[in-house]
């Protein structure tokens, strides 16, 4: 059973544009959830990582929130960029330490067109 | 600079053919971990290592073998391999410092059974 759920699948936006994307989790316990960044053909690479029951974090154009009362997490992309092309994952992390899981989403397609 | 490297970078075999994916990290990491990624599906745990001589299994470990023969080194292996293995692998390194930590993800190394 899927327990990270992303949404969209894909999205197309122009250069420019804002967009959002959303994770819904039903993983227990949640002690963290992370986004990364996964180029085509390269491996993934850490945006930002969310602890607190309510957190927000900000790293330069990615902004991302966590709700672990509604088990929902969003990344904000605001300006966006052709190097933007590429597919966005959520992980959510069981424990504080290295004994627990990371739970992987499907991730999300972005593609950025001029 | 934090890096993970595995090699080969692209793999073809025949069905019961036998393949030893490594990979290599530079980070004084204790934990690595050796994950599958398919289409449609989060990134899923094959088998992980807290420690060279230390192996653990994952999620989905049937079919595969591991071993970690020093801090650096971590080694997959598939000694029957089926088409149904036939996926992108992924190996990771970390600080196991949990949702503070670093973790790195290498390139990725793309097996095709035939």
């Amino acid at each position: 059973k899927t327990q990270v759920e992303q949404s969209p699948q894909s999205l197309v936006v122009r250069q420019g544009e804002n967009c959002v994307l959303q994770c819904n989790y039903s993983v227990t316990p949640d002690n963290h959830l992370r986004w990364f960044k996964q180029d085509t053909g390269k491996g993934l690479v850490s945006l930002t990582v969310l602890v607190d029951q309510k957190d927000k974090t900000s790293n330069g154009r990615y902004s991302a929130t966590l709700d672990k009362d509604a088990k929902h997490s969003t990344l904000h992309i605001t300006a966006t960029l052709l190097d933007d092309t590429a597919t966005y994952i959520c992980v959510v992390g069981d424990r504080g330490s290295a004994l627990g899981r990371l739970h992987f989403g499907a991730g999300t397609q972005l593609i950025v067109i001029p | 600079e934090a890096a993970v490297t595995q090699s080969p970078r692209n793999k073809v075999t025949v069905t019961g053919g036998n393949v030893t994916l490594s990979c290599r990290q530079t980070n004084s990491h204790n934990y690595m971990y050796w994950y599958r990624q398919d289409t449609g599906h989060g990134l899923r745990l094959i088998h992980y290592s807290y420690g060279a001589g230390n192996l653990q299994i994952g999620d989905v470990p049937d079919g595969y073998k591991a071993t970690r023969t020093t801090q650096e080194d971590f080694f997959l292996l598939l000694e029957l391999a089926s088409p149904s293995q036939t996926s992108l692998y992924f190996c990771a390194s970390s600080d196991g410092t949990g949702n503070t930590g670093q973790l790195y993800f290498g390139e990725g190394s793309k097996l095709t059974v035939l």
